[in-house]
């Protein structure tokens, strides 16, 4: 079965710094990879998503991330932080079925 | 494009009843639709996979008479707790995927709040 490891909890960035947030997933094939945002008390948006080909995928909002194999790693990135970007970072993994697998996530706190 | 909605977006209830959620896919319509709760600061779990005309597939642990799940069509889902009880308190969100999509692809409604007391 598919996992995701999102192993920072909360992460405080000052506002125009750059962001990283870590991601590591557990799949047996060739995964489908996922970060969706989510703001208090709202669904999920999209931000990229991987499926194959280059490994950096750029996304919305300035956001790209990027898939390394060898470390099991999809790792999000954002050279400079809006105050706007405050909210909730989910990583995810598709498996059979099309079935999402997500990470516990991280908060995220931009210091102005 | 690619719009979801649930309907209500905040619901009380007391202990007993029962309750629907709606999730409607605005602009394509979705082979797939997905439910998930999510409880305070933790992740999304998912509850049920619904296919459109068929019987929905549960997760794991969720009881399929407690939580009753109709995808009547290619653009409705809803989901249905019955009997409600403080403990289904939760942030219920559903998903759906485009018939025309690529693999996995989901789309994200905006979540229904339900508080039993």
């Amino acid at each position: 079965a598919q996992s995701v490891t999102q192993p920072d909890i909360h992460i405080t960035v000052s506002e125009g710094a750059s962001l990283e947030l870590r991601c590591n997933y557990s799949y047996g094939a060739t995964p489908y990879l996922f970060w969706y945002v989510q703001s208090p008390g709202q669904g999920l948006q999209l931000l990229l998503k991987y499926f194959s080909g280059d490994t950096l995928v750029q996304g919305i909002k300035g956001f790209e991330a990027e898939f390394k194999r060898s470390q099991s790693s999809f790792n999000l990135r954002k050279p400079s932080v809006h105050w706007s970007d405050a909210a909730e970072y989910f990583c995810a993994v598709a498996g059979g079925g099309n079935k999402l697998t997500f990470g516990t996530g991280t908060q995220l706190k931009v210091e102005l | 494009g690619a719009v979801v909605s649930q309907h209500p977006s905040w619901v009380i209830c007391k202990s007993g009843t029962s309750v629907k959620i709606e999730c409607r896919s605005l602009d394509f319509q979705a082979t797939t639709m997905f439910w998930y709760r999510q409880f305070p600061k933790q992740s999304l779990m998912l509850m049920a996979t619904s296919n459109e005309g068929s019987k929905a597939t549960y997760e794991q642990g969720v009881e399929k008479d407690k939580f009753l799940i109709n995808h009547a069509s290619l653009t409705l889902s809803t989901l249905t707790v019955t009997s409600a009880h403080p403990e289904d308190s939760s942030f219920y969100i559903c998903s759906a995927s485009p018939i025309s999509g690529s693999e996995s692809e989901q789309y994200f409604g905006p979540g229904t709040r339900l508080t039993v007391t």
